[in-house]
């Protein structure tokens, strides 16, 4: 079994700051990492992902994770926020291998970002 | 860009009757999927769905729940006899390949009353 922990439910920061939403997870087994976001009224949208290779992945927007398997961890990094970055975002776990895609999510992180 | 689209946005529904909350996944994915949000709590999820069967399910998807594709471009969740608890966002989702990205659908508000 997996479960992903996110360590602050609120995130308040103002624009052009850096930001750090932090993830932990634990599982018995290889795993895959994602990063959906929510804005308002919509539904979860795949920022970035982690399935092998390079542990530092990059979304379009600016964001960017770290795989650090001995911490277990994927945080999610921004070095400038802007306000258009208001949302609310999760940490999600997959089983690699023979797996269903069966995704575990976090408790999410309210990332707020004010002028 | 296609969408996963899900009807109702909104529905309330009495105790003890039963829904249908509908999805219609992007037109060449082949894997399917139901997660519930029932609110404050994380994201669950319940059930997934592969060449006309479930592939995989979670301890809440119970008898009460069941999962169709009665053609070939909706996936639907069933409730019967539903609960107080089973107040929540219900949200469809759909890939092309098993492990690649899931596309989440915007999500059907369910209140029991």
């Amino acid at each position: 079994a997996q479960s992903v922990t996110q360590l602050d439910s609120q995130v308040p920061v103002f624009e052009e700051a850096p930001v750090e939403l932090r993830c932990n997870y634990s599982s018995s087994v290889s795993v895959y990492l994602f990063w959906y976001v929510q804005y308002p009224n919509q539904g979860l949208q795949l920022l970035l992902k982690y399935l092998s290779g390079s542990t530092l992945v990059e979304s379009i927007n600016g964001f960017e994770a770290e795989f650090n398997k001995s911490q277990t961890s994927f945080h999610l990094r921004k070095p400038s926020v802007h306000i258009s970055d208001t949302a609310e975002y999760f940490c999600a776990v997959s089983p690699s291998g023979t797996s269903y895609g069966k995704l575990t999510f976090g408790q999410g992180t309210i990332l707020t970002v004010h002028p | 860009e296609p969408e996963v689209t899900q009807t109702p946005s909104h529905q309330v529904t009495q105790m003890g009757q039963e829904v249908i909350l509908r999805c219609v996944p992007i037109s060449n994915h082949l894997y399917f999927y139901w997660y519930r949000q029932i609110l404050g709590q994380k994201v669950e999820f319940l059930v997934s769905f592969y060449n006309n069967e479930i592939s995989e399910k979670s301890e809440i998807f119970d008898d009460q729940f069941s999962v169709e594709r009665p053609d070939g471009s909706n996936f639907t969740l069933k409730i019967r006899s539903t609960k107080l608890e089973d107040s929540a966002m219900y949200f469809c989702a759909s890939s092309e390949e098993v492990q690649e990205t899931q596309y989440f659908g915007p999500g059907t508000r369910l209140l029991v009353l």
